[in-house]
């Protein structure tokens, strides 16, 4: 199984600051994704990724980018948070064409005040 | 693209009680379906997924699901709950879009097992 983990599992950043979550990964798995987790909303896509350097956008890309400089590691930023980001983040990994299952890291959860 | 209902949010259930979490979807093409669960302040795990064969699948710990094409359906199931299987559960569905492997998330159903 894949190992994925994340940087921080609780945050709390101001209105307007610059805020990274990064995931690191113990395979060499090609896709990672972004998702938020908010109550009676499921998750929801923010970003994946495909390969080093490349990305696309989710379901609700507004606010956020991201950046995969090296395989292991995919990070999300929050280019000037908001109250609204406030939420459970979850890093996955899609563990390839034999299993097609994605593993997920232990969430980060964000407050923004 | 796809979606996927999970009708109800919450489902209080007596230890040793059966129970049957509900999931429909909707997709133009094949999918890939999947049942995760979320224990509290954790990640996500995968309970079970149908990727072909047979429609019945079983997880290690009790649960199963079956795959209905005809009604668009993968209800979970299990026969006898435990405290220990209070947890929120999530139904997804996969088809290959672009050049990843995306789910689809229901937004899931909070089962609680009671004393």
């Amino acid at each position: 199984d894949v190992k994925v983990t994340q940087s921080s599992r609780y945050l709390v950043k101001r209105t307007g600051e610059k805020v990274f979550l990064e995931c690191v990964q113990d395979m060499d798995h090609e896709n990672m994704f972004w998702y938020r987790q908010d109550p009676g909303l499921g998750l929801r896509l923010i970003y994946f990724s495909y390969d080093v350097k490349m990305k696309e956008k989710g379901d609700i890309p507004e606010g956020y980018s991201v950046s995969r400089e090296k395989k292991e590691r995919f990070s999300l930023i929050l280019e000037s948070a908001s109250t609204n980001q406030t939420s459970m983040y979850l890093c996955a990994v899609h563990g390839g064409q034999v299993n097609y299952e994605q593993y997920f890291g232990p969430g980060t959860r964000l407050t923004v005040t | 693209a796809q979606s996927v209902t999970q009708l109800d949010s919450q489902v209080p259930v007596f230890e040793e009680a059966p129970v049957e979490l509900r999931c429909n979807y909707s997709s133009s093409v094949s999918v890939y379906l999947f049942w995760y669960v979320q224990y509290p302040n954790q990640g996500l795990q995968l309970l079970l997924k149908y990727l072909s064969g047979s429609t019945l699948v079983e997880s290690i710990n009790g649960f199963e699901a079956e795959f209905n094409k005809s009604q668009t359906s993968f209800h979970l199931r299990k026969p006898s709950v435990h405290i220990s299987d209070t947890a929120e559960y999530f139904c997804a569905v996969s088809a290959l879009s672009g050049s990843a492997r995306q789910l689809t998330f229901g937004s899931g159903t909070q089962l609680t097992v009671l004393p």
